[in-house]
């Protein structure tokens, strides 16, 4: 069964660093591209970042270089490293696999992260 | 990467059609044919429901379909059901390996 199962989340204060980890299962993550997701609390979906077969990585321009996605092909795991995390980054992050043509085909169950201090 | 432009909400009652638009810029929707769509029940994860425009995932009910104009695409859902009552989130890929989501509507079944 295809599966991606999301950790690591939490309540993390302003400034603060945190690394979300997606399990995939019934396929690997380094033939895929791989999304991760965010979604504020009652607001709609935003798109962070992709990474490619290739490991080549884009990013949404509101991040400034404060995140970054990678990948263990040995675990089968993506991660996402969060740095200098702001109150305005507190959402429900979601790992996807790019299936079709620049759509997500499947999803994890999402990791809340909470930013407050 | 604006993001793309939905109706807060939308309602109707069971067996009616309604219509869910996505407006987009010349960046996005208007330059590609890379549009997707989404529902999501709530607290749950979104599940692809269309891509490309007009395609559907294998599973997907045909009561589902998508179109697009210009810049804005559209999700029309038929024969209106109960548990069609989610959020609908559309995408379009924005150039530069991005994507862009809108802010998504609430549908209502009466």
């Amino acid at each position: 069964e295809v599966e991606l199962v999301e950790s690591g989340g939490g309540l993390i204060q302003p400034g603060g660093s945190l690394r979300l980890s997606c399990a995939a299962s019934g396929f690997t993550v380094d033939t895929s591209y791989m999304s991760w997701v965010r979604q504020a609390p009652g607001r709609g979906l935003e798109w962070v970042s992709v990474i490619f077969a290739s490991g080549k990585s884009y990013y949404a321009d509101f991040l400034k270089g404060r995140f970054t996605i990678s990948r263990d092909s040995s675990k089968n795991i993506l991660y996402l490293e969060m740095n200098n995390v702001a109150v305005e980054d507190s959402a429900v992050y979601y790992c996807a696999r790019v299936g079709p043509p620049e759509a997500l085909d499947i999803w994890g169950q999402g990791t809340m992260v909470t930013v407050s201090s | 990467q604006s993001a793309l432009t939905q109706p807060a909400s939308v309602s109707g009652s069971p067996g009616q059609s309604i219509t869910i638009s996505c407006t987009g810029a010349g960046t996005d929707i208007g330059s590609y044919n890379l549009v997707s769509w989404y529902q999501q029940h709530p607290g749950k994860a979104p599940k692809l429901i269309i891509y490309e425009v007009t395609k559907r995932p294998s599973g997907v009910s045909p009561r589902f379909s998508g179109s697009k104009s210009d810049y804005t695409a559209s999700l029309t859902i038929s024969g209106l059901q109960p548990d069609d009552e989610a959020n609908y989130h559309c995408c379009s890929y924005a150039g530069r390996n991005t994507l862009v989501f809108g802010g998504g509507t609430n549908l209502t079944v009466l």
